[in-house]
């Protein structure tokens, strides 16, 4: 079947804007996943939604960060006045909950952001 | 606090020879261990993890990984490398119990196999 999507695959914005970033997680899976990939930095989690529970915002670097997930499926991360500390591939993930371990997350191919 | 660790940035080796990829990590309580790799211009793919049981994880591509309480790590093995497995990779950890299911991911190490 598919598997995560994301859009834009290339963002570039002037520093102060706002970006939208899109996730489509694979259909039926209950969680999703925001991570930032900077040079040199590796993954960094951003945030967690599982099901109808609250997120998990713990690793939002600023009130500038905002996501949603609607409806339980398509989820969107914002960013506002944008830094150029913020340039990054912006990485989704979403998986579905399997008894007796961990779920495996499914990445999708990023939103490559650069904010002069 | 989770962390993980991978010590070399870089590592070359030679098609057909083994090849070793290393991970440690430090977490509260029992671990799971995920290894994900990523080729260029494309998202990240999951190769293994370590759940309980058996040390020795098999997983994609002829991957596999050891992991060893003792020492905290779970590097990643491969008998013989094709130059087709330069990529990027990717360690993880999550703490059993843990109230989510977000990995802390190390830095990377960049696989280069030379024919």
């Amino acid at each position: 079947g598919a598997g995560v999507s994301q859009s834009p695959s290339n963002k570039v914005t002037e520093k102060g804007k706002d970006v939208e970033l899109r996730c489509d997680p694979i259909s039926g899976h209950t969680a999703l996943y925001w991570y930032r990939q900077s040079l040199g930095q590796g993954l960094e989690f951003l945030i967690y939604f599982q099901g109808n529970s609250a997120p998990d915002k713990s690793g939002l670097p600023s009130d500038r960060f905002s996501a949603e997930r609607t409806g339980g499926s398509v989820s969107t991360l914002t960013i506002q006045r944008t830094q150029q500390e913020d340039s990054a591939v912006y990485l989704c993930a979403s998986s579905h909950p399997q008894g007796g371990g961990p779920d495996t997350q499914y990445f999708g191919p990023g939103t490559r952001l650069t904010v002069l | 606090a989770q962390s993980v660790a991978q010590p070399e940035d870089q590592v070359n080796v030679a098609e057909g020879n083994p090849l070793t990829v290393k991970c440690t990590y430090s977490v509260s309580g029992n671990p799971y261990l995920f290894w994900y790799v990523q080729y260029p211009n494309r998202g990240l793919q999951f190769l293994l993890k370590y759940i309980t049981g058996d040390n020795l994880v098999k997983g994609s591509y002829g991957f596999e990984a050891e992991f060893n309480k003792s020492q905290t790590s779970f590097h990643l093995k491969k008998p013989s490398a094709l130059v087709s497995d330069s990529a990027l990779y990717f360690c993880a950890v999550r703490r059993k119990g843990g109230a989510t299911n977000k990995l802390i991911f190390g830095t990377g190490t960049l696989l280069a196999v030379q024919p």
